[in-house]
């Protein structure tokens, strides 16, 4: 069974920095492309940021381009992003996924990233 | 950028009866491949978003078949036969078609009357 734990949301300030990490089981990780998506509250889902099987193949959303930084380590199942430079409107639940056949197939529970002063 | 429309934003439905939400592109979905990169996910609420139709009207395991998919192009739809009180939450559509951006709808909302 797929299982993707998405941790290190929190609160922090505007201009602060978080590091994203996603635990990743129940399936082949290196096989897969994986993606971040968030959702601001109450709101709809925002595509973030793409990564290749061999890390190859690496693309942010325009919103994000030069303040997040997706990556990826195979040997330990994992996926970060790192998240620099974060204003107001990046508050939200931000959701690491497998992405297959031009698809999200699966989904973890995400994590909560509140940035305020 | 491909953009998703999805109408109606809210839908009030009795249990048992039909509903149908609608999701538009503003570029065709049809890839090169032949294929037609159109997701359907559902997401209820306080929970993670749940795939239940990929490549327009393929319904992913598990998924019941009161749920079908239809639609080429730039329209398409999302059916529900008989709407169940576990059918309440938010609907989105996506594109995969024009890779590596993954747009989605901006949801429908469903509610039981």
């Amino acid at each position: 069974q797929v299982h993707l734990v998405a941790s290190g949301g929190g609160l922090v300030k505007p201009g602060g920095s978080l590091r994203l990490s996603c635990a990743a089981s129940g399936f082949s990780f290196s096989d897969y492309f994986m993606t971040w998506i968030r959702q601001a509250p109450g709101k709809g889902l925002e595509w973030l940021s793409f990564i290749s099987q061999r890390s190859d193949d690496i693309y942010h959303a325009d919103s994000v381009k030069g303040r997040f930084t997706i990556s990826r380590d195979n040997a330990k199942n994992s996926l970060y992003l790192q998240m620099n430079s974060l204003r107001a409107e990046d508050t939200a639940i931000y959701y690491c996924t497998t992405v297959s056949q031009s698809s999200i197939d699966f989904w973890g529970q995400g994590t909560l990233v509140t940035v305020s002063s | 950028d491909v953009v998703m429309t999805q109408s109606p934003l809210s839908l009030s439905v009795t249990l048992g009866q039909p509903a149908s939400f609608s999701c538009r592109s503003s570029q065709s979905l049809l890839h090169r491949d032949r294929n037609t990169y159109l997701s359907w996910f559902h997401q209820r609420p306080g929970q993670s978003p749940r795939r239940l139709i990929y490549r327009v009207s393929n319904r992913d395991s598990g998924v019941p078949d009161r749920f079908s998919g239809s639609g080429s192009g730039t329209d398409f739809t999302l059916k529900i036969s008989r709407v169940e009180a576990e059918d309440v939450g938010v609907y989105y559509c996506m594109q995969g078609t024009h890779w590596p951006q993954l747009a989605f709808g901006g949801g429908t909302k469903v509610e039981i009357k």
